[in-house]
């Protein structure tokens, strides 16, 4: 049984560019949270998705950030204009129902030069 | 949620059981207590959780006060592979925003 698949697990892109993170969550959830994680920090949440709808972004700044999670394929993190203060891990995650567990995946990391 | 608090950093000789501790005087009676680690470069990852009785999984036992203010996760045999930094979170199973502390860094000595 596949975990949470993330990709691309390491991202370079100069700033001004957009960054497209990709996420499959596990076989039978159809819930999807986004977290980052900065460089010392801890994780921080971003945006609740399930498919087709985005039931919380409250963690999302409001500018130049976006996700999605459409009826077919993976649930999306785009990131447009990226700025240095962007360069973060970015973690993906799913459960089954909002109050079973989350599991997550392996992350994807940003570096904006 | 409730805040929990945890050591900050923690050595444990390999083969050795590893204790962490975690206090959470403040959760609530529908709160359970999740722990995921994460090794360095990885993503978190689910090792237990529990919310009034001890449980054991294949990874490790949670062990839950009675009055449920502290809790401890243990490792029974740790391994090199266990070095990571422990996360103890109090959650109430309707919400789906996991608040990270610092967690307690746990290094396994050979």
């Amino acid at each position: 049984n596949a975990g949470v698949m993330q990709n691309p697990r390491h991202l370079v892109r100069r700033r001004g560019q957009e960054a497209r993170l990709r996420c499959s969550p596990m076989k039978g959830h159809s819930h999807v949270y986004w977290y980052r994680q900065l460089p010392e920090e801890g994780l921080k949440f971003m945006v609740y998705l399930q498919k087709e709808n985005i039931i919380d972004e409250s963690g999302m700044p409001k500018e130049r950030f976006s996700a999605e999670f459409p009826k077919e394929g993976p649930s999306i993190l785009r990131i447009q204009q990226v700025v240095r203060g962007d360069s973060a891990a970015y973690f993906c995650a799913s459960s089954s129902s909002p109050g079973n567990t989350i599991y997550f995946g392996e992350g994807s990391w940003l570096t904006v030069v | 949620d409730a805040k929990t608090t945890q050591p900050p950093s923690m050595d444990c000789a390999e083969g050795r059981a590893a204790n962490l501790p975690c206090n959470h005087s403040t959760i609530s009676g529908n709160e359970y207590v999740y722990w995921y680690r994460q090794i360095h470069s990885q993503g978190p990852q689910y090792i237990i959780h529990g919310l009034k009785n001890n449980e054991t999984n294949e990874m490790a036992s949670l062990i839950i006060t009675e009055d449920r203010k502290s809790s401890t996760l243990i490792l029974p045999h740790a391994t090199l592979r266990d070095t990571a930094v422990y996360y103890c979170i109090v959650r109430v199973d309707s919400n789906y925003q996991l608040i990270w502390g610092a967690g307690t860094k746990l290094i396994i000595k050979p």
